[in-house]
């Protein structure tokens, strides 16, 4: 199947700091990609959809100015976590759905994010 | 909106026999995809296998299969021959259709933590 490349797999950052999580689809174009966060024994959930060439998607609740999405080409995505604080600390996942295909997304491995 | 709903926080079952974990999705569309992923201990999520709701046919792949009911809203996962490699989290997972060129995200349920004894 189709590889999506999430980096770093962990991060551990001061509070205050900004965090760049990266989402790279290796071997397929992705106009739209998919951030999720995922609390500790508790599900997905959607934060925002990033659309290249223009501006993200945010969920309700979620902080545009906290978490910057930027989707520069068909096949990189980042998440910036801004001034984290250690309520920010979570596992992120994206996922992108290749193109023309009507049927699954593909997951990065995730971003396990500690602010301390 | 849509929601999914998954019932069963935990299961347990022995290496070898057979469980099913349950699955129930409310949406006013007709077409839709249905999934069932598996995130292991390392967290990556590993589709299981899916469903198109317009196919009456139930999904099977190898141990796994689904009975989808759609009438019900029921989209339950089957494990047979359960094998240790299968303890995980287990998320059932709707998605709408593609139109437009849009691609849906996926709406996941709470998830169902499976163990299985040796």
């Amino acid at each position: 199947g189709a590889v999506v490349s999430q980096h770093p797999s962990r991060v551990i950052c001061k509070s205050g700091t900004s965090v760049k999580i990266e989402c790279r689809s290796l071997d397929f174009q992705a106009t739209t990609m998919f951030w999720y966060r995922q609390f500790p024994k508790q599900s997905l959930m959607l934060m925002a959809t990033s659309n290249e060439g223009s501006k993200a998607t945010y969920e309700q609740g979620v902080e545009k100015d906290k978490f910057l999405i930027n989707h520069a080409s068909l096949t990189l995505s980042t998440l910036t976590v801004t001034s984290a604080h250690p309520e920010d600390s979570s596992f992120y996942i994206c996922s992108a759905p290749p193109l023309g295909v009507n049927t699954e997304a593909f997951f990065g491995q995730g971003t396990r994010l500690t602010v301390v | 909106a849509q929601t999914v709903t998954q019932s069963q926080p935990e299961m347990s079952v022995q290496e070898a026999e057979t469980v099913t974990l349950s699955c129930t999705y409310d949406t006013s569309e007709s077409d839709y995809y249905l999934f069932w992923y598996k995130q292991p201990p390392s967290r990556q999520m590993i589709l299981v296998i899916r469903q198109e709701a317009y196919k009456q046919q139930n999904a099977t792949e190898n141990r796994f299969s689904v009975n989808f009911q759609k009438a019900a809203k029921s989209f339950s996962l089957k494990i047979s021959d359960s094998q240790l490699g299968d303890a995980a989290m287990y998320f059932c997972a709707y998605r709408s259709p593609n139109y437009g060129g849009s691609q849906g995200n996926l709406i996941f349920g709470k998830g169902t933590k499976l163990s299985v004894k040796p």
